[in-house]
């Protein structure tokens, strides 16, 4: 069974660091490529990028500017998203989702919520 | 970025209605479309692939239409397990992008 375990809820300060995890389970953690969604509260889907595990190239949503930094550890079997500067904006539930390259969204993470306050 | 615009926002229906909803893509995206079901507090679920190909384990009163720039997504015979908020996606050129979401409830 296919599985991605994502690390629990945060809460953090404007301005603070932060990195979240994605763990897959049941299928070969570096053949697919791992992405990261967000859903600000009641509100709808933003994709944010997504990384190949097998070498570690990504691509980004380009209205990010580069305020996201998305990585993988192949050897574990875990991917992460992480911030150097959170803002009160980024309050949301990220997701992360298992890719076979066809942009269809098969797999879903349990979503982690991130909480900050300014 | 392709620009998918989503109606209506909510809809309200009864059990064993028939609904629809549709997604407009601002430039032609072919069959690169998506449906996603998302309940309360739970990730979102694929429910239509390729614009009309049934997900994994989905009903078949669920169903997919569209190529282009139009798409929708009909449910027959609502059950009470598909009330819930509904998703559409692009997947045609990066960044991928949503519609702004369809509520459905009673």
């Amino acid at each position: 069974e296919v599985k991605l375990e994502q690390s629990g809820a945060e809460v953090k300060k404007a301005g603070e660091s932060l990195r979240i995890s994605c763990k897959g389970s049941g299928y070969i953690f570096a053949s697919f490529w791992i992405n990261w969604v967000r859903q600000v509260p009641g509100k709808g889907l933003e994709w944010l990028g997504r990384i190949d595990p097998a070498d570690s190239h990504t691509n980004y949503n380009p209205s990010l500017q580069g305020h996201v930094t998305i990585s993988a550890d192949k050897s574990i079997f875990t991917a992460y998203l992480q911030w150097s500067g959170l803002k009160a904006s980024d309050t949301a539930t990220y997701y992360c989702v298992k890719d076979d390259s066809s942009g269809f969204y098969h797999e879903w993470g349990q979503g982690t919520p991130v909480t900050v306050s300014s | 970025d392709i620009q998918v615009t989503q109606s209506p926002s909510s809809v309200s229906a009864s059990i064993g209605d028939t609904v629809t909803i549709t997604c407009w893509a601002s430039q032609d995206i072919s069959t690169s479309f998506a449906w996603y079901q998302q309940r309360p507090g739970q990730a979102p679920k694929l429910l239509i692939y390729a614009a009309s190909n049934l997900g994994s384990g989905v009903p078949s009163r669920f169903s997919g239409s569209g190529s282009g720039t139009r798409f929708s997504l009909t449910i027959n015979s609502l059950q009470p397990e598909d009330f819930a908020m509904y998703f559409c996606q692009q997947a045609h050129t990066f960044p991928l992008t949503f519609g702004g979401g369809t509520k459905v409830d009673i």
